[in-house]
Parts: structure tokens; C-alpha cells; sequence
């Protein structure tokens, strides 16, 4: 199952509202999740079965959708959630990734 | 707060074989299953394997299927990944990671990572 991300980067700036979406290439029903991943750490898990968020996760992040069409949205970005953000299927196997989103301070 | 600590990284020249291993210490992995997750420097997240709670299921990338053997040992509460006929584009960061529950669907979304260990595929 193939994910393709857009945009593949943006810029915004704080405080701006930030949507980032995910595209299966056939239905996962919402087995989706997002994770965030700042330069030269290990991912962080944020939002899991496409719309929970993950405990201690700032209530900012959202996520929605269902079937083939995710999105993560970011109500109010704030310094640090500069970073790249990638989407991940957990359908079936092989588990694979979305190419990644990075979001840049404009 | 889990930890996961890899280890076994390290040069390696093509077609040699190396072991990682991932432990966390003070916390019991065995109700959990367990991944691994490389990225090539630059690049994005690729799936490499995971292993479940229950003996034999393990499911690999088709990139290192026949390669790469993941395995697990709760009596050391270690995650294992051998890696054998290493190629130049195996070269990544390895991440092992923590499902958040030992069946399907939580098995195969990544609560807890480790900080990643570099293999480096050169003559």
C-alpha cells in the first residue's frame, strides 16, 4: 500500500493553521497513524487509528479521515513543531510510510 | 517512560553481516511487539520488520526478506535484528520500536524508539 504525502515541505509561520495530507493507494479503514520526527531524533508518535491522540500530545494536533484520504492538521503552530511530520499505514504488511512532510518557519 | 537502547551498529563492507540489539531497561517487552525501522541518511522512514508476541510471527520488508532475520528473547528482554549480505543501500539509521500492544492493530503502531544506530555499508 503506497502513502504519497502533499506538500512534500511548507512554510508557515507561528501561529498559522497547518494541514498536511496522506493518500492511500487503496482503503486502510482508518489504520493510520502520524508521527513527527525532529532533525536528528527518533519519531514521535502523535495521533494513532487516524483521529486519537497520543497521551501528553498537545490538543493542537488533530488528525481525520477514513478509507483512503488522512489529514493531520496543526491549529496553531508553534515554535516547536517545526519538523517533519510522516503518516504510516498498519492495514497490512509490508507497513510502509509516507514520504514525509517537512514544515519550515517561513 | 520506556527507553530503547540499540546497539551493533558500527562499517561494515559489502556482503558482510552484523547484529543489532535493542533492550529496554527497567521495562518488560515481552507483551509487546517489536519493529525495526531504518532511514537512509536524508531520506524518509522505511519498515524493515517486526516480530510478534507469538513464536514464528515475524514479517519482513521485501528489501531484506532472505537477508535480514529479526528475533527476539524475552528471558534477556532483547530485540535482535541479524543482518547478513549487507548491500551499500542498506546504509541507514536503524531504529527498533514499540508497539503499543501485542496484537493487531496496536502491534503495529510505534509508541516507544529508540535514539538509532548507524550502519555504514563500505569497502
Amino acid at each position: 500500500i503506497q502513502l504519497t504525502q502533499s506538500p512534500s515541505s511548507l512554510s508557515a509561520s507561528v501561529g498559522d493553521r497547518v494541514t498536511i495530507t496522506c493518500r492511500a493507494s487503496q482503503g486502510i479503514s482508518s489504520y493510520l497513524v502520524w508521527y513527527q520526527q525532529k532533525a536528528g531524533k527518533a519519531p514521535n508518535l502523535l495521533i494513532y487509528a487516524a483521529s486519537t491522540l497520543q497521551s501528553g500530545v498537545p490538543s493542537r494536533f488533530s488528525g481525520s479521515g477514513s478509507g483512503t484520504d488522512f489529514t493531520l492538521t496543526i491549529s496553531s503552530l508553534q515554535p516547536e513543531d517545526f519538523a517533519t511530520y510522516y503518516c504510516q499505514q498498519l492495514n497490512s504488511f509490508p507497513l510502509t510510510f509516507g514520504g514525509g512532510t517537512k514544515v519550515e518557519i517561513k | 517512560e520506556v527507553q530503547l537502547l540499540e546497539s551493533g551498529g558500527g562499517l561494515v563492507q559489502p556482503g558482510g553481516s552484523l547484529r543489532l540489539s535493542c533492550t529496554a531497561p527497567g521495562f518488560t517487552l515481552s507483551s509487546y511487539a517489536l519493529s525495526w525501522v531504518r532511514q537512509a541518511p536524508g531520506k524518509g522512514l522505511e519498515w524493515v520488520s517486526t516480530v510478534g508476541t507469538v513464536d514464528g510471527d515475524t514479517h519482513y520488508g521485501d528489501s531484506v526478506k532472505g537477508r535480514f532475520t529479526i528475533s527476539r528473547d524475552n528471558s534477556k528482554n532483547t530485540l535482535y535484528l541479524q543482518m547478513n549480505s549487507l548491500r551499500a543501500e542498506d546504509a541507514a539509521v536503524y531504529y527498533c520500536a514499540k508497539g503499543r500492544g501485542g496484537s493487531y492493530p496496536e502491534s503495529r503502531t510505534f509508541d516507544y524508539w529508540g535514539q538509532g544506530t548507524l550502519v555504514t555499508v563500505s569497502s
